[in-house]
């Protein structure tokens, strides 16, 4: 079993949807939760930080972590286009080297 | 945050040579990673560069392999050495450059590495 299970998708939504990405892990040492945005060709982009449970909110982006039940959420709100993108999970313990999920494809139609 | 460049951005190498990858980071820090990424896949650690002390690799990667150099605290380099088809891969320069409590992690554009 991985440390880190990620619907691969792709998911397709409407311009305009709420989108919701999510991770479970199994590694209760996990403390700090990450979201990056790979755009084809290049290199993953920070997206969200969250240090234990609790809610985070940037923009059109809210960032959920539930330690409790080992799962963490990325949603997005008033999805477009440009948000067409992988998005990838990321969790630390503290060692300093990041666990990835193997990423979610993302398609917003116009 | 910090702005990584890497060099090559991609090449086509053929079986049995070497490459040397560059990253360049637009401040000092302590720690670097390099990461790979294969083709449809998540990103998965090589190793952990810190300045002044050998680097650190994880299970499955090897030095001989993958040597790396971190001359001083904005430079490193990744070279892949003995090149097969299965190298060919993603590679991935990262690092933290705020406070050690502060696990924010950015990474560069990556290098396109194609072996034949």
């Amino acid at each position: 079993q991985k440390e880190v299970e990620q619907d691969p998708g792709p998911l397709s939504v409407p311009e305009g949807a709420i989108v919701s990405l999510n991770c479970t892990y199994s590694n209760s040492a996990f403390q700090y939760f990450m979201w990056y945005r790979q755009y084809s060709r290049k290199g993953p982009e920070l997206l969200m930080y969250t240090y234990s449970s609790g809610n985070k909110e940037d923009g059109r982006f809210t960032a959920q972590v539930d330690k409790s039940s080992k799962y963490i959420s990325l949603f997005i709100r008033d999805s477009q286009p440009s948000d067409s993108a992988t998005y990838l999970c990321a969790m630390d313990t503290g060692r300093r080297a990041l666990t990835f999920g193997s990423g979610t494809r993302l398609q917003v139609q116009p | 945050s910090a702005v990584i460049s890497q060099k090559p951005s991609r090449d086509i190498c053929q079986r049995g040579t070497s490459l040397t990858i560059q990253c360049q980071v637009d401040s000092q820090v302590t720690m670097m990673f390099w990461y790979r990424q294969q083709p449809g896949q998540s990103l998965t650690l090589i190793a952990t560069a810190n300045q002044g002390s050998e680097a650190t690799y994880e299970s499955g990667f090897v030095i001989d392999k993958f040597p790396i150099s971190r001359p001083n605290l904005t430079f490193s380099t990744l070279t892949v050495s003995n090149m097969s088809p299965e190298d060919s891969s993603i590679y991935l320069c990262s690092t933290r450059p705020g406070l050690a409590t502060d696990n924010e992690q950015f990474f560069g554009p990556g290098t396109r590495l194609t072996v034949l």
